[in-house]
């Protein structure tokens, strides 16, 4: 079965400032990878995944993450985050060819204006 | 995108009685289905899978018997929580997935309802 590791559970920074959160996975095979985003009393949303090909991944808000296979990570980052970007960040792992998806712990960023 | 909704968004009943939950697939066919639940402050947990037509998957530690799981139609999976107790009161998440039949590109990823608050006294 698959782990996700996520570290700094919870992250404040000002307006501008660069973000980079960190994912780690447990798995032997190949991998789909996601985050999702949870805005305060929101539902999870798709930032962003990735399945195969480019491991450089752009999403949505400015945001991107890079698949690196041989240290087992799928980072977020943003380069200059906004008070909107306030949420709770989840980077989620499943085998490919199986749907089931395992949860890291979340981030907690708070940006500060 | 997919848009899954969840009826009700919150609820409140008395320790032993059962509640139903709704996860609707609004714009897209449903053939998987996901069951998560979500501890404050804490991860999302998956629960059990939901195939259309067939019996779901529970992970392990829960309750088969305790949590029922219909997916009687390709747009709906059903939560119900029997002989509720104050240590199920917590947040339910579904999700869907799609064979990408009426809508590609929705294969393999997860699309979230809102959620339920389910809070037993």
């Amino acid at each position: 079965a698959q782990s996700v590791s996520q570290h700094n559970h919870h992250v404040i920074l000002s307006e501008a400032a660069s973000l980079e959160l960190g994912c780690n996975y447990s798995y032997g095979g190949t991998v789909n990878l996601f985050w999702y985003v949870q805005y305060p009393g929101q539902h999870l949303q798709l930032l962003l995944k990735y399945f195969s090909g480019d491991p450089l991944v752009k999403g949505i808000k400015g945001f991107e993450a890079e698949f690196i296979k041989s240290k087992f990570s799928f980072n977020l980052r943003k380069p200059s985050v906004q008070w909107s970007d306030t949420a709770e960040y989840f980077c989620a792992v499943s085998a490919r060819g199986n749907n089931r998806l395992a949860f890291g712990k979340g981030n907690q960023v708070v940006v500060i204006p | 995108g997919a848009v899954v909704s969840q009826h009700p968004s919150w609820v409140i009943c008395k320790s032993g009685t059962s509640v139903k939950i709704e996860c609707r697939s609004l714009d897209f066919q449903a053939t998987t289905m996901f069951w998560y639940r979500q501890f404050p402050k804490q991860s999302l947990m998956l629960m059990a899978t939901s195939n259309e037509g067939s019996k779901a998957t529970y992970e392990q530690g829960v309750e088969k018997d305790k949590f029922l799981i219909n997916h009687a139609s390709l747009t709906l999976s059903t939560l119900t929580v029997t002989s509720a107790h104050p240590e199920d009161s917590s947040f339910y998440i579904c999700s869907a997935t799609s064979s990408g039949g009426r809508r590609a590109g929705v294969t393999d990823t997860q699309y979230f309802g809102p959620g339920t608050r389910l809070t037993v006294l």
